[in-house]
């Protein structure tokens, strides 16, 4: 099994500072990469995917970089509504065994 | 506009079952793979299961095989996750989820809004 391993567990910005998130595969997973946000009481939704391209009608302050072992979700100015759980997810195994990583909690400092 | 719902969650007993549905619309539910992702209280995502768009080839967690069996009725838009031998750690969240795109079990683009199992005596 692939074991994705996010960093920080916890993440303090105040709104208008960008925020950096971490994702490591415990092997290489190429560009099968995702990004979700998740709100209290909300299903998860898609972000990034492919590493860096962004799912639709995501804005443009999400972005993501990264291949093989180390990936990033950077949120350039942080809105209110970004304040959320982020988890990313690798896609790369066949047979399918999806892994998600732990989670990062994005706070308001 | 595209949707998941699924519904048939509960209280069940340990050792019980129960199936889940995931009812869809507003896209062609036929060309795309489905998936169920779990979240067990106040902990993250698991991924359970997922079935391609025919139905010929389903793919399992380690966590649920042998016990969960996932399906789908083409015919009627709608993916189902039947589950035997419940045990207390299947208690979560359950969430339908749609592949972002036709080919392949890979990220998901559209969610349900979940459906609760409990299991407990």
């Amino acid at each position: 099994e692939i074991v994705m391993t996010q960093s920080p567990a916890t993440l303090s910005v105040s709104p208008g500072e960008r925020a950096t998130l971490s994702c490591r595969a415990s092997q290489s997973v190429s560009s099968n990469l995702a990004w979700y946000q998740q709100k209290p009481g909300q299903a998860p939704r898609l972000l990034i995917y492919g590493a860096s391209t962004r799912a639709t009608g995501i804005p443009a302050r999400f972005s993501g970089s990264g291949s093989g072992t180390e990936f990033t979700l950077t949120i350039s100015s942080l809105q209110s509504e970004d304040f959320a759980v982020y988890y990313c997810q690798q896609y790369n195994n066949w047979p399918p065994r999806i892994t998600f990583g732990q989670g990062t909690r994005l706070e308001i400092k | 506009e595209v949707q998941l719902v699924e519904s048939g969650g509960g209280l069940v007993q340990p050792g019980g079952s129960l199936r889940l549905s995931c009812a869809a619309s507003g896209f062609t539910f036929s060309s795309y793979a489905m998936s169920w992702v779990r979240q067990a209280p106040g902990k993250g995502l698991e991924w359970v299961s997922a079935i391609s768009g025919s139905g010929g080839s389903t793919y399992y967690a380690d966590s649920v095989k042998g016990r969960f069996t996932i399906s789908r009725d083409n015919s009627k838009n709608t993916l189902y996750l039947q589950m035997n031998s419940l045990r207390a750690e299947d208690t979560a969240v359950y969430y339908c989820a749609k592949d972002v795109v036709p080919a392949g079990v890979d990220a998901f683009d559209i969610w349900g809004q979940g459906t609760m199992v409990t299991v407990s005596s």
